[in-house]
């Protein structure tokens, strides 16, 4: 079992919707949970974290963390089509990071 | 403009030819790292350093060395590439070990060994 798992998708929506992206973990040790959008050919740009469990909302975007499931979740509220990249979860505990492989998303104008 | 830069951004390059990817952050970060992203694999952490003169193992080190002479820059040396050190590569720089969850990317080095 991999230790951060995450639909590769593509994932694709109308413009306006709301999109749901989503990870389980397997080691319960981890504290912090960010996520990433990196659109094709760049890096990695940070979007929101949370340390340990609860949601956090920041403009369109809402984290949720629930440690007891092992199970967070990206929610991307009236999608643009700027919205299009891919979206990469990533955990941390000390100095391990564990990045999912990313869910391709593209939002239909 | 905050920023962390790479070069080169491509690259190409014979097995066994020692080279070195260059990395720099104009931020004042003390945490600094490098990954490589393979498809279906994730970011796997390389090396990382949290200051000037310290430096790590990440998960993935085997064929690669690092340096931190100075604060802002954090050079990956790979002395005899191989093909299956083929791969993108990112550097990452964070304020401090505190905040080290809160990384800021550069552009991305993509790196084949023939």
């Amino acid at each position: 079992q991999k230790e951060v798992e995450q639909d590769p998708g593509p994932l694709s929506v109308p413009e306006g919707a709301i999109v749901s992206l989503n990870c389980t973990y397997s080691n319960s040790a981890f504290q912090y949970f960010m996520w990433y959008r990196q659109y094709s050919r760049k890096g990695p740009e940070l979007l929101m974290y949370t340390y340990s469990s609860g949601n956090k909302e920041d403009g369109r975007f809402t984290a949720q963390v629930d440690k007891s499931s092992k199970y967070i979740s990206l929610f991307i509220r009236d999608s643009q089509p700027s919205d299009s990249a891919t979206y990469l979860c990533a955990m941390n505990y000390g100095q391990n990071f564990v990045f999912g492989p990313g869910t391709r998303l593209s939002v239909l104008p | 403009e905050a920023q962390v830069t790479q070069n080169p951004r491509y690259l190409i390059t014979v097995t066994g030819k020692k080279l070195t990817v260059t990395c720099s952050q104009n931020m004042n970060h003390e945490y600094m790292s490098w990954y490589r992203q393979d498809p279906g694999l994730g970011l796997r952490q390389i090396y990382y350093s949290m200051n000037v003169e310290v430096t790590d193992k990440g998960d993935v080190p085997e064929g690669y060395k690092v340096s931190r002479k100075e604060k802002r820059n954090f050079p990956l040396i790979l002395e005899s590439p191989s093909p299956n050190q083929t791969s993108l590569y990112f550097c990452a720089s964070s304020p401090g070990q505190a905040s080290r969850h809160e990384q800021y990317f550069g552009p991305g080095t993509r790196l084949t060994v023939t």
